[in-house]
């Protein structure tokens, strides 16, 4: 059985431009997340996908941050215009969940940004 | 708010044994992870604990003390594959989120 696929794995921009991160989840996982590693700090969670719903969005930094998930399949997180302090390491994460009495999340390698 | 706390680094022999401690302070608790990562690498689970006491899987334990917010990780028989970044995380009621801690980098010698 396939993991969690990210896409790309390394990605260098510029201040200003647009990148767009990709995710595959495990085939059958309704619980999609997003978290992001600041150089030095802990993994924070960005947002949590229920099939093609937002179920929590609350640690989205600012509005130049979208993420998708149209057809509750793959997500897209899209960061326009990047910034500086951007750049970190974004994972992406998914679940069965409690309701499938399973709470493990399986993550993939995640893309390292870096916004120069 | 949410507070994690976990040492930076440690290092151990092969062979020996190691105790991976996290402390937390969190409202509406429900749970605690212990994930691995190697460098580059994707988080992998290892265990989770809502219920005080001992878990143990081969040659990884975890224990919980939810009156002392208080977990260990436990690896024994340590091999140099052990060498990695242990992450300890916690769950709060009605959400699915992970609140992360700064990991504990392992470093295992011959």
């Amino acid at each position: 059985e396939a993991g969690v696929t990210q896409f790309p794995s390394h990605s260098v921009i510029e201040k200003g431009q647009t990148v767009t991160l990709r995710c595959d989840p495990i085939s059958g996982h309704d619980n999609l997340y997003w978290y992001r590693r600041v150089m030095g700090k802990e993994i924070k969670f960005l947002l949590h996908f229920v099939k093609e719903s937002k179920q929590d969005e609350s640690g989205m930094p600012n509005n130049r941050f979208l993420a998708e998930r149209t057809g509750g399949t793959y997500s897209t997180l899209k960061v326009q215009p990047a910034e500086l302090e951007d750049s970190g390491v974004y994972f992406c994460a998914s679940s069965l969940g409690p309701g499938q009495g399973d709470r493990r999340l399986f993550f993939g390698s995640g893309t390292q940004l870096s916004v120069l | 708010g949410q507070n994690i706390d976990q040492p930076t680094e440690m290092t151990a022999t092969e062979g020996a044994i190691v105790q991976i401690n996290c402390t937390y302070q969190t409202s509406g608790f429900n749970g605690l992870f212990w994930y691995q990562q190697h460098a580059g690498e994707a988080p992998t689970f290892l265990s989770y604990n809502v219920l005080d006491g001992l878990e143990e899987k081969g040659r990884f334990s975890s224990f919980l003390s939810r009156s002392k917010g208080y977990s260990y990780l436990l690896l024994k028989e340590l091999q140099m594959k052990d060498s990695a970044s242990y992450l300890c995380a916690v769950t709060r009621y009605n959400t699915d989120k992970l609140i992360f801690g700064t990991g504990t980098r392992l470093q295992v010698f011959p």
